[in-house]
């Protein structure tokens, strides 16, 4: 099992470019979450979605938007990059139901935005 | 008051030695807790989750304070593989309303 991988792992763009981060697992979690990681702050929530077809808006959703057409895919678009969106991006993927429930972390995608 | 709260640290503590973090919270209605291991440049890793007995496995001790809003990781015998970030995680609701502290890094040194 890979587990939870994202591509790309790395990507320049100059303000104004569109990207699109791909996230998937292969482990047949419902949960799956974007997070970005900037320096002297913790994790914080981009968006979310529990289940296929479904998404939400986490802590910072502003500036991104998210699908999830596949149960085992959640997809992380930013339509109008901006130097502020350089950040590392996790993806993370979780089961439902039990309290104690463990997310399971991509490898991560380093941003930068001139 | 942030809702999670770390000391950054670093710690820098010699192999062999026990060093202990602590972690407050200020959602009193909190639920489920945890510590997370972050390595330089890679992914949050669960290290374990906190039980409200307080829970060990191995060298690693975790305890919830509840009356006090904290958490706490002891580690004993320090190895220099345990040098990492150690982020606090604490959920308080839905799966949504997951918070990750800013993370304590641990320099272990020979």
């Amino acid at each position: 099992n890979a587990g939870v991988t994202q591509t790309p792992k790395f990507r320049v763009l100059k303000t104004g470019q569109s990207m699109t981060l791909l996230c998937a697992q292969d482990m047949n979690h419902e949960y799956m979450y974007w997070y970005r990681q900037d320096p002297g702050m913790g994790l914080r929530l981009i968006h979310y979605s529990v289940g296929e077809g479904t998404t939400a808006k986490g802590e910072v959703p502003d500036g991104y938007n998210v699908s999830r057409l596949k149960k085992q895919n959640f997809l992380l678009g930013l339509e109008s990059a901006a130097p502020s969106q350089t950040s590392v991006y996790f993806c993370a993927s979780s089961l439902p139901g039990a309290l104690l429930e463990t997310q399971y972390f991509g490898p991560g995608t380093r941003l930068l935005v001139l | 008051r942030k809702e999670v709260e770390q000391d950054p640290g670093p710690f820098n503590v010699p192999e062999g030695a026990t060093v202990a973090f602590n972690c407050t919270y200020s959602n009193s209605a909190s639920q489920s807790f945890f510590w997370y291991r972050q390595d330089c440049r890679k992914e949050p890793k669960l290290l374990m989750s906190v039980y409200s007995s307080g829970n060990e496995d191995g060298r690693f001790t975790a305890q919830l304070n509840r009356a006090s809003q904290y958490i706490s990781l002891l580690i004993r015998d320090s190895k220099l593989s345990d040098s990492a970030t150690y982020l606090c995680v604490v959920r308080s609701g839905g799966y949504q309303k997951v918070t990750f502290g800013i993370g304590t890094k641990l320099q272990v040194i020979p």
